[in-house]
Order: C-alpha cells, then sequence, then structure tokens
C-alpha cells in the first residue's frame, strides 16, 4: 500500500508568517489530496492534485505537486489564527483504500 | 445540502460492552469509507464500501470489528466487546465515486472513549 510522510510533524507559526508542509510518498502519487481538520470535527477538503507540476491556489493556501509526482507541498502566506488545525495529505483513487499521512500541526502565534 | 453525519457524536462504554456506530452518507453517493484516528495519530483505513460490491475490509483490525451498508445508503460500524485499546475517534467519509479522482467527503467523526 502507499505510505505517506508528512513534516513537519507541528509547526508554531508567528501570525502573518509563512509556512510550508511536505507530503511525500513511497510511490507515484495518482490524485494527491490536501485536506485541514480542527479539533472535534471532521476532514475539510482543500484541494486535489493530480498531473505532475500542478499547483493550486485558493484564498492563502497553495499546493504543488512535483513532476515525478512522489512529493506535494501546502504553503499558507501571511497566516492567520483561522489557519491553525491539522493539515492531512492523502492518496490514491476511487475505489482504492485512501491512505493518509501522520497530520501536521499548525498552531499560530497571534 | 446535508454533509455526511454520524452519531453518536460521543460514546462512553464500559470495556466488554458492544457499540454501534452510525454514518449517514452524503445522498447518491456510492462509495463509503471507515477510518479509525487515535490520539495523535494519522488515519487509519478500516473498512471501504462501493455500490453493491464486496466490501473492502482489510483494514479491520480484528473480528471484533464489522460494518454493514444497508440499500446502499446507511452504516453501521460494530465494535464487539470493546477494549481500551478501540478508544479513538471513527470518522466516515462518502463520495460519488465518479472517477479516479473524486475527494472524500468526511463527517464529524464519533469520539468512542472505553473505560
Amino acid at each position: 500500500s502507499q505510505e505517506l510522510e508528512q513534516s513537519p510533524q507541528s509547526l508554531i507559526v508567528q501570525e502573518g508568517k509563512n509556512l510550508t508542509i511536505n507530503c511525500t510518498s513511497s510511490k507515484t502519487l495518482y490524485g494527491l489530496y490536501w485536506y485541514k481538520q480542527k479539533y472535534g470535527e471532521g476532514l475539510i477538503f482543500l484541494m486535489m492534485l493530480q498531473k505532475g507540476g500542478e499547483e493550486k491556489s485558493h484564498e492563502k493556501i497553495t499546493a504543488k505537486l512535483d513532476e515525478k509526482k512522489q512529493q506535494s507541498s501546502l504553503h499558507i502566506t501571511a497566516s492567520q489564527p483561522s489557519h491553525a488545525g491539522i493539515y492531512l495529505c492523502g492518496a490514491g483513487g476511487a475505489g482504492n483504500k485512501l491512505t493518509f499521512g501522520g497530520g501536521t500541526r499548525v498552531l499560530v502565534k497571534p | 445540502g446535508a454533509g455526511v453525519s454520524q452519531s453518536p457524536s460521543n460514546k462512553v462504554t464500559e470495556k466488554g460492552k458492544d457499540v454501534e456506530l452510525r454514518c449517514d452518507p452524503i445522498s447518491g453517493h456510492t462509495a463509503l469509507y471507515w477510518y479509525r484516528q487515535s490520539l495523535g495519530q494519522g488515519l487509519e483505513f478500516l473498512i471501504y464500501f462501493q455500490g453493491n460490491s464486496a466490501p473492502d475490509k482489510s483494514g479491520l483490525p480484528s473480528d471484533r470489528f464489522s460494518a454493514e451498508r444497508t440499500g446502499g445508503s446507511v452504516s453501521t460500524l460494530t465494535i464487539q466487546r470493546t477494549q481500551q485499546e478501540d478508544s479513538a475517534v471513527y470518522l466516515c467519509a462518502s463520495t460519488q465515486d465518479r472517477g479516479l479522482y473524486s475527494p472524500l467527503h468526511f463527517g464529524n467523526g464519533t469520539r468512542l472513549t472505553v473505560t
């Protein structure tokens, strides 16, 4: 099965600073998902990447999938307290057993 | 529209008791997943239902765990003779499963505490 490793495991940033989370796969990624989870809540879908070199942005969050499709990064610009939570990458396609990374816990200090 | 609904949101049970967790997927979603999230851990796949196909049960940790999906809609995850290590958040997700790239929609989970 596909294994996903996220780094860092946790991150504390000052409000207004940028941050980057990485997700590395042991196999080629065919569909990479980024989710965010707040305490006591389910996972909120952020973005999905399919093609090597693809980059998507939504508000202040940008996700990229490298050309070799084995690594993805999530970048948050000018972080705000609302960005705090756990970010998880997931991979696999419909009909497959989607696997997730261990998550990155983000804390934004005001 | 309504999202994935899970009940109960919290469940405290004594060791050795059986519990049932319920998931109402988004209407029209043919695929349904159960995951488990232990404290500080990532998501652990448990079971996957797709339409009328036989479910993929490869993630169930022991024979104390079972799940059903009736009428292709509501699903119930049952844990028999609960143990303390079963304490976790159990998350359900559904998707339309239209192709290779169908993001999952998650419920808010059931937090299970076994005392």
